[in-house]
């Protein structure tokens, strides 16, 4: 079946450094791929998308490429900040359902 | 649009109450989502509709969570009696039945039964 891997967390980072946080999927067909974010104590907010093989969706600083042959769609950022701190989450749209991996914890300090 | 809106935002109720919790989707959505989130078992799907038809319940946890979706604008999900279990944040997200479209979601509400 259709599923979404993610990177453990908490991922813990200083201020300025550079973020990889992994997220490969299973799926058939080709899904549109997501990553959400979610804020203390609010919902879940897109970050980004991609729709097809090679997209790279982008916000924020925040980049990711749809890789079909290696099934990832792992999320970077160059500079991270404090107000980056947040759960992320890469979920993905296949036949119309929502399939969604766990969450990674990013803490920023400063 | 105001986006999707929860309500109330916080609830605090006694251990065999009924609790429900009301969701207003953006207006044109096709889809409906309850989702309820834990630290222990994370985001959880209970139930989805479409076109304010039930599609799948098997997220639901028990006899006592049920949900409904009487028109396009408005959805409820009712938890009687109420368990300090079910604590946890109850997120409604809706979408447009529309390929490659993503889900948006309310600020959720926080229950917590005592």
């Amino acid at each position: 079946g259709n599923s979404v891997t993610q990177m453990e967390g908490p991922v813990t980072l200083s201020e300025e450094a550079f973020l990889t946080i992994n997220c490969t999927y299973t799926a058939t067909g080709y899904p549109s791929l997501f990553w959400y974010v979610q804020y203390p104590g609010e919902g879940l907010q897109l970050l980004l998308k991609a729709t097809k093989a090679d997209d790279k969706g982008s916000n924020k600083g925040f980049e990711a490429t749809y890789r079909k042959e290696t099934t990832s769609f792992h999320l970077e950022k160059g500079s991270v900040q404090v107000s980056d701190s947040a759960v992320y989450f890469c979920a993905l749209v296949h036949n119309y359902q929502l399939i969604w991996g766990a969450g990674t914890k990013l803490i920023i300090k400063p | 649009d105001a986006g999707v809106i929860q309500s109330p935002r916080h609830e605090v109720t006694e251990m065999g109450q009924e609790v429900t919790l009301r969701c207003k989707p953006i207006s044109g959505h096709d889809y409906l989502f309850w989702y309820r989130q834990t630290m222990m078992r994370g985001l959880e799907l209970l139930i989805y509709f479409n076109n304010n038809v039930p599609i799948d319940d098997s997220g639901m946890p028990e006899d006592r969570f049920s949900a409904k979706m009487p028109n396009a604008s408005f959805s409820t999900l009712k938890i009687q009696p109420s368990e300090p279990r079910d604590s946890a944040v109850y997120f409604c997200a809706s979408r447009l039945d529309r390929k490659n479209t993503e889900a948006f979601f309310g600020q959720g509400t926080r229950l917590t039964v005592v």
